[in-house]
């Protein structure tokens, strides 16, 4: 079956030090990855997606991610956390369907950046 | 920059009542989707629309569910006879074209008491 698990419930990290949120996933073909962020009370606001190319991805916020497929991983990476880096980040693959596609998200970890 | 809109914010209905959430997309996205996530639980997939017609649906769109179109700009979720497991925050998203990223709105939080 096509998935994705994030296998983290949350993630704390300090302020100013490296952060990284994973991610794995199992489709057939060829993966379209993508990595969202949900604040409290918001909707889902895209990041960054890997559709073919560079295997190191750069996002929006200074995010970034590493597509690696022979650990079929799709890990979220940034340098230098910030405090207000805390949300809920969704990692989702595009299911190819019919022609059309939907995306299946994984569980979701709680990122929580202190000072 | 353009983003996609829902209304209302929050909608409270009782059970066995008729809702309609309400969508406005991204004006030149062809592709329409609504997904739903359960109070602590992973976003899900519900269905999706191109063409004036639904392309794919989950198991969870049953009878109970329609999507429309009515004019060049809305898009809506209706939901027929409301449960108490359809409590939920339903997106909206839209996108250009596949395999591209799409965009979500806010969100309407669905309390059905």
């Amino acid at each position: 079956a096509q998935s994705v698990a994030q296998p983290e419930d949350q993630v704390n990290v300090a302020e100013g030090n490296p952060l990284t949120v994973k991610c794995t996933y199992s489709v057939s073909g060829n993966p379209y990855l993508f990595w969202y962020v949900q604040y409290p009370n918001r909707g889902l606001q895209f990041l960054l997606k890997y559709i073919t190319g560079d295997n190191l991805v750069k996002g929006s916020y200074g995010f970034e991610a590493e597509f690696n497929k022979s650990q079929t991983s799709f890990h979220l990476k940034k340098p230098s956390a910030l405090v207000s880096d805390s949300a809920l980040y969704f990692c989702a693959v595009r299911i190819l369907s019919g022609g059309y596609n939907k995306l299946i998200f994984g569980a979701g970890t709680r990122l929580a950046v202190h000072p | 920059e353009p983003e996609v809109t829902q209304t209302p914010s929050h909608q409270v209905t009782q059970m066995g009542q008729e809702v309609i959430l309400r969508c406005v997309p991204i004006s030149n996205h062809l592709y329409f989707y609504w997904y739903r996530q359960i109070l602590g639980q992973k976003v899900e997939f519900l269905v999706s629309f191109y063409n004036n017609e639904i392309s794919e649906k989950s198991e969870i769109f049953d009878d109970q569910f329609s999507v429309e179109r009515p004019d060049g700009s809305n898009f809506t979720l209706k939901i027929r006879s409301t449960k108490l497991e359809d409590s939920a925050m339903y997106f909206c998203a839209s996108n250009r074209e596949p395999p591209y990223e799409q965009y979500f709105g806010p969100g309407t939080r669905l309390t059905v008491t």
